[in-house]
């Protein structure tokens, strides 16, 4: 298996603008995870699908960011628009309820800047 | 408000000692906790987890420690190598599937 596949790996863009972040998680998986790493927060839950249906979007900072699963394979992460404090490490993760939830895979993430 | 706590940024043993990495908890409701372990550029990797209803979880090297009265775990590695250098995450779950990580401790194991 790939693992949980995150594109793109680096973003580097101006403040204002759109960003999307990727994220095809381990077939079969029903749960997906995105997080935000920074050094002051470390890893924060930004919100969590089951079965492509959002549970829990408590994390997400504001509204400029959000989140799409339309289908098991496939995830989006949207800030609209950027700010340079949302500069960080963006991971997506994944797991199987079966395992009750004590295993999350994560991907490579995505670091982007926001100049 | 940080549910989960690394106080130490960073720690630093020499190769074939013990490492101890600790962890401090403030949420009543986590009923499993687990470490995990980041190299630069890649995602975090489970490495153990524990059961709020034991007080000791081993595997191989890594131990990990639960003393629920205080609130407080540890992660305890013995010998340390220098593959064990990286960044490690504690977390707490409760929910059955919302895990809660610290900001993590860099370890650095050095020959």
């Amino acid at each position: 298996d790939a693992g949980v596949i995150q594109s793109p790996r680096h973003e580097v863009t101006e403040m204002g603008q759109e960003v999307t972040l990727r994220c095809k998680p381990i077939s079969g998986h029903d749960y997906l995870f995105w997080y935000r790493q920074t050094m002051m927060r470390g890893l924060e839950l930004l919100i969590y699908f089951n079965n492509n249906v959002p549970i829990d979007d408590s994390g997400m900072p504001e509204d400029r960011f959000s989140a799409k699963m339309p289908n098991a394979s496939f995830s989006t992460l949207k800030i609209q628009p950027s700010e340079p404090r949302d500069s960080a490490v963006y991971f997506c993760a994944s797991s199987l309820s079966a395992s009750g939830g004590k295993e999350q895979f994560f991907g490579p993430g995505t670091r982007l800047t926001v100049l | 408000d940080q549910q989960v706590k690394q106080n130490s940024p960073s720690l630093s043993v020499q190769e074939g000692r013990i490492s101890i990495l600790n962890c401090d908890y403030t949420n009543s409701m986590f009923d499993y906790f687990l470490w995990y372990k980041k190299y630069p550029a890649e995602g975090p990797t489970f490495l153990i987890s524990i059961s709020s209803i034991k007080d000791k979880n081993e595997d191989g090297r890594f131990t990990v420690f639960l003393n629920k009265s205080a609130k407080h775990l540890s992660l305890h590695i013995v010998p340390s190598q220098p593959g064990d250098s990286a960044v490690y995450f504690c977390a707490g779950r409760y929910n059955t599937d919302k895990l809660i990580f610290g900001t993590g401790t860099r370890l650095q194991v050095f020959p």
